[in-house]
C-alpha cells in the first residue's frame, strides 16, 4: 500500500526558501500512471494546488506561484521535493504531498500525506 | 485557469438529512470533476471521481452527478462521521484547481 510522508523544517524565516520532501513508500515513484504533487492549506482556509511533477521530470505549476516554485523528483530515493522561495507570512500553511492518478480509471489525487505545518517567522 | 465555485460555503444539517452541495466550473470540464472530504486536522480523502464514480470503500450514501459546468455532491442520509468540509476539484486541465470548500456542520 502506497504511503506518502512529508518532511522538512516547520519554521522558515521571511524571504528565505521553504524546502520540503515527500517520501513515497510501498510503490515506485517512476510509475507511468502517476503525477506527484504539492497542495497547501492556510489555517482555516481551503486547498490550493501548488505544483506537480511527472516521474520523467515534466512539471506543472500554479500560475499564481510559478515564479517562486520548483518541484523536483529523485527517482533513486523514491521521493520528490518542493522549494518555495521568498516566503512571507502568507505562505504559512499545512503542506500536503499527494499522488495524482492519471489513469484510464480516474484522474484524481487519490493518496495524500498527513501534511506538515510550515510557519514563516523570524 | 479554470475557476471552481462551490455553494453553499457552509450548511447546518441534522443526522439523517439529505444534503446537497453544488460546484460550478468557469468553463466546461466534461466529467473531469472530483470530490474530497476533509475531516478536521486530517488530509483530504477522495470520495468521488469522474463526477459520479464512487471511490472504493466510500459509503453508497454519497453520490455525485453533473457534467459540463454544473456538478452536485449528495449525501442521502447524513451520518455523524459526515460532518466535515467537502471540496470539488477539476481534473480537466493540468493546472488543477479546487473549489473553496463547503463545511457541513451539525444543526
Amino acid at each position: 500500500q502506497v504511503q506518502l510522508q512529508e518532511s522538512g523544517p516547520g519554521l522558515v524565516k521571511p524571504s528565505e526558501t521553504l524546502s520540503l520532501t515527500c517520501t513515497v513508500s510501498g510503490g515506485s515513484i517512476s510509475s507511468s500512471s502517476y503525477y506527484w504533487g504539492w497542495i497547501r492549506q492556510p489555517p482555516g482556509k481551503g486547498l490550493e494546488w501548488i505544483g506537480s511533477i511527472y516521474y520523467s521530470g515534466s512539471t506543472y505549476y500554479n500560475p499564481s506561484l510559478k515564479s517562486r516554485v520548483t518541484v523536483s523528483v529523485d527517482t533513486s530515493k523514491n521521493h520528490f521535493s518542493l522549494k518555495l522561495s521568498s516566503v512571507t507570512a502568507a505562505d504559512r500553511a499545512v503542506y500536503y504531498c499527494a499522488r495524482y492518478s492519471g489513469s484510464l480509471i480516474y484522474d484524481a489525487f487519490d493518496i495524500w500525506g498527513q501534511g506538515t505545518m510550515v510557519t514563516v517567522s523570524s | 485557469d479554470i475557476q471552481m465555485t462551490q455553494s453553499p460555503s457552509s450548511l447546518s444539517a441534522s443526522v439523517g438529512d439529505r444534503v446537497t452541495i453544488t460546484c460550478r466550473a468557469s468553463q466546461s470540464i466534461s466529467s473531469y470533476l472530483n470530490w474530497y472530504q476533509q475531516q478536521p486536522g486530517k488530509a483530504p480523502k477522495l470520495l468521488i471521481y469522474a463526477a459520479s464514480s464512487l471511490q472504493s470503500g466510500v459509503p453508497s450514501r454519497f453520490s455525485g452527478s453533473g457534467s459540463g459546468t454544473d456538478f452536485t455532491l449528495t449525501i442521502s442520509s447524513l451520518q455523524p462521521e459526515d460532518f466535515a468540509t467537502y471540496y470539488c476539484q477539476q481534473s480537466y486541465s493540468t493546472l488543477w484547481t479546487f473549489g473553496q470548500g463547503t463545511k457541513v456542520e451539525i444543526k
